[in-house]
């Protein structure tokens, strides 16, 4: 069965640092979404992503994030000067349409 | 805006009932709904993209009320794997591939 797959499943990184997260989704969906999750609370929309641009983006996507597709396979999320609050489960999904399938995510700690 | 659900959380014995509303201030395009297990990515459940339909997956079913923005999953004779955090997802008329989560409801089904 075709799946959304997330590397790495665990970074650990300083203050500061730039961290990529990296996403394959399924092959032949068009919509792409990050999601973050802090440790005990609801699942928050970050980003979605079609035709190879940003098609929405909540408020917590600011200038500290960006995305892209850079060889029509990978999706990537990343988050520049990381910050202690940015320690979160990130969720990437993939849809053909309908239904969105997440990837196990990829949990960053930043120190 | 964030969709509002209710109940926050619910414990069942296995083969009892059980209502999750979620409501929205938005007009919606689509309600998605989602379960996740501890430690792991949320699940699919089900879309429903028209006011009044309703849609099933096992013993588990959901209507869309459009004029009133809200959705309603129900869980029926409530099986021990159905214990996790439900979450509904929003697409607003007005911003599509944006979703919105709510804050989840916690099941719990005991023996």
């Amino acid at each position: 069965e075709p799946e959304v797959t997330q590397t790495p499943s665990h970074q650990v990184t300083q203050m500061g640092q730039e961290v990529i997260l990296r996403c394959v989704p399924i092959s032949n969906h068009l919509y792409f979404y990050w999601y973050r999750q802090i440790l005990g609370q609801k699942v928050e929309f970050l980003v979605s992503f079609y035709n190879n641009e940003i098609s929405e983006k909540s408020e917590i996507f600011d200038d500290q994030f960006s995305v892209e597709r850079p060889d029509g396979s990978n999706f990537t999320l990343k988050i520049r000067s990381t910050k202690l609050e940015d320690s979160a489960m990130y969720f990437c999904a993939s849809s053909g349409g309908t239904e969105a399938f997440f990837g196990q995510g990829t949990r960053l700690t930043v120190v | 805006q964030q969709p509002v659900q209710s109940p926050q959380a619910v414990i069942l014995r296995e083969g009892e009932d059980a209502v999750i509303n979620c409501s929205s201030s938005k007009a919606l395009y689509s309600v998605h709904w989602y379960r996740q297990k501890h430690g792991e990515a949320p699940v699919f459940l089900m879309i429903l993209l028209k006011g009044g339909e309703q849609k099933g997956h096992e013993k588990i079913s959901a209507s869309f009320n459009e004029k009133k923005q809200q959705s309603s999953l129900y869980l029926t004779a409530s099986q021990l794997s159905y214990s996790g955090t439900y979450f509904c997802g929003t697409e607003a008329t007005d911003s599509w591939g944006k979703f919105q989560f709510g804050a989840g409801t916690q099941v719990v089904v005991t023996p």
